[in-house]
């Protein structure tokens, strides 16, 4: 069973930085691209950001590009996000989420439950 | 970039038939997703490439995309089946993805 576990949500200053994580098991991790979404509260899904299987490529939404960073360590089945400079907008709940083929247009097909992440003074 | 459009709430009785539409520019020539999300939970994935579904998704759930709209139909609705529904596709001249702004299926 493909289960996704993130961990690491916080409340930050503005301007701070964190880094959640997502812990993967059920499936071989180095074979999927893996993304993050985020959800506002009280608002819709945004994507933000993707990396491939092997590490090698990754992709940002706009307004995170420059201050967020995705990784993944595949010996150890997990995923990150590095995010600095956090401003208030990026107040969300955090998804990881497991593209289901190796095709950009591929649907995501397994979500973690999310972690909070508050940006505030 | 990219943009889907959907209506922010669809309402219908039990048992009739839901309809909820995505529309972006030649959405047709892509491959549409549909994910549904009930409070405090995580989206589920409904529909895939279009028209295809999950396992474990009951066969009331149905996708048809063409010209600049796709939709989402849920057939004989539940109570159940209440909650916010979210369109997504790959924006290849970008390198996105996307996810249209959600709408919010009432079961009256």
């Amino acid at each position: 069973e493909v289960q996704l576990l993130e961990s690491g949500g916080d409340l930050v200053q503005p301007g701070g930085s964190l880094r959640p994580s997502c812990a993967a098991s059920g499936f071989t991790f180095s074979s999927y691209t893996m993304t993050w979404v985020r959800q506002a509260p009280g608002k819709g899904l945004e994507w933000v950001s993707a990396i491939s299987g092997s590490g090698g490529s990754t992709y940002y939404a706009d307004s995170v590009k420059g201050r967020f960073t995705i990784s993944r360590d595949n010996s150890k089945n997990t995923l990150y996000l590095q995010m600095n400079s956090l401003r208030a907008e990026d107040t969300a709940i955090y998804f990881c989420a497991k593209v289901s083929r190796g095709y950009s247009y591929a649907d995501f097909d397994h979500w973690g439950q999310g972690t909070l992440v508050t940006v505030s003074s | 970039s990219y943009v889907l459009t959907q209506a922010p709430s669809v309402s219908v009785a039990p048992g009739q038939t839901a309809r909820i539409t995505c529309g972006g520019n030649n959405i047709g020539s892509k491959r549409v997703h549909w994910y549904q999300q009930k409070p405090g939970q995580a989206p589920v994935l409904v529909v895939y490439d279009d028209s295809d579904r999950p396992s474990g998704i009951p066969e009331r759930f149905s996708g048809s995309n063409s010209g600049y709209t796709a939709t989402l139909t849920i057939s004989r609705v539940e109570a159940g089946d209440g909650a916010d529904y979210y369109c997504q596709v790959w924006d290849g001249n970008s390198d996105h993805w996307v996810f249209g702004g959600g709408t919010k299926l009432t079961v009256l």
